[in-house]
């Protein structure tokens, strides 16, 4: 089945360390997102790329920092930086090269931060 | 990026249709009106999306009014499952690769949808 996964759906981890979540995608998407989404409030883009080895910052980067080696991976480390980490981490794809814009999404993984 | 202002929240009982609206004053005309919703601790999910001409597919309608200022999703009969949060979003479709902006979409708060058993 084609999709999106992201590893692993719940994770805890001390104040002061970074920390890498996992984005993999096998529907051979160029573009691939990630998103930070606290309680009631909506979704808010921290990184974006749409092509391998290379990427944008979004709204909120601060803190955070990302990879893009592979077409179906882009991996994001949360750093010691990030004042507030403990949030749901949403990860998308987009065929941008295709007729729609439609987003896929992971998931999600729950950090936090204890 | 053009805003879009939706209800915090709405009801419906089951089986019955839902209307969800959607205003978006400033929308360009460029601007594609996407529509997501996001079920409890899920990621979100697409919907439907239109620019002009009133959209349907096997999950919902989408009623775009004739001046673009505003749309209205439909669900045409409400189930236990189509309890989420709704987004309504304007993207802006350019050609790829060309600059970096026009494949974010910016999520708002959304309406918080209740099916009523």
């Amino acid at each position: 089945d084609g999709g999106i996964t992201q590893s692993p759906k719940y994770l805890f981890r001390k104040e002061g360390q970074n920390v890498t979540l996992s984005c993999e995608q096998n529907l051979n998407h160029d573009a691939m997102y990630w998103y930070r989404q606290d309680p009631g409030q909506g979704l808010r883009l921290i990184y974006y790329s749409q092509i391998v080895n290379d990427f944008q910052k979004g709204d909120i980067a601060e803190g955070y920092s990302v990879s893009r080696e592979k077409k179906e991976s882009f991996p994001l480390t949360v750093t010691s930086a990030q004042k507030n980490p403990t949030a749901f981490y949403l990860c998308a794809s987009t065929d941008i090269a295709g007729v729609l814009t439609e987003q896929f999404f992971g998931p999600g993984t729950r950090l936090t931060v204890l | 990026d053009a805003k879009t202002t939706q209800p915090n929240s709405m009801e419906s009982n089951e089986e019955e249709p839902v209307h969800l609206p959607c205003n978006h004053s400033t929308i360009s005309g460029t601007d594609y009106i996407h529509w997501y919703r996001q079920l409890p601790s899920q990621g979100p999910e697409y919907v439907i999306h239109g620019l002009t001409s009133n959209v349907n597919n096997r999950m919902a309608s989408l009623a775009i009014a004739e001046d673009r200022k505003s749309s209205t999703l439909i669900l045409h009969r409400a189930t236990l499952r189509d309890a989420a949060v709704y987004y309504c979003i304007l993207n802006s479709r350019n050609t790829p690769y060309s600059g970096g902006s026009n494949y974010k979409l910016t999520f708002g708060k959304g309406t918080l949808l209740t099916v009523n058993p």
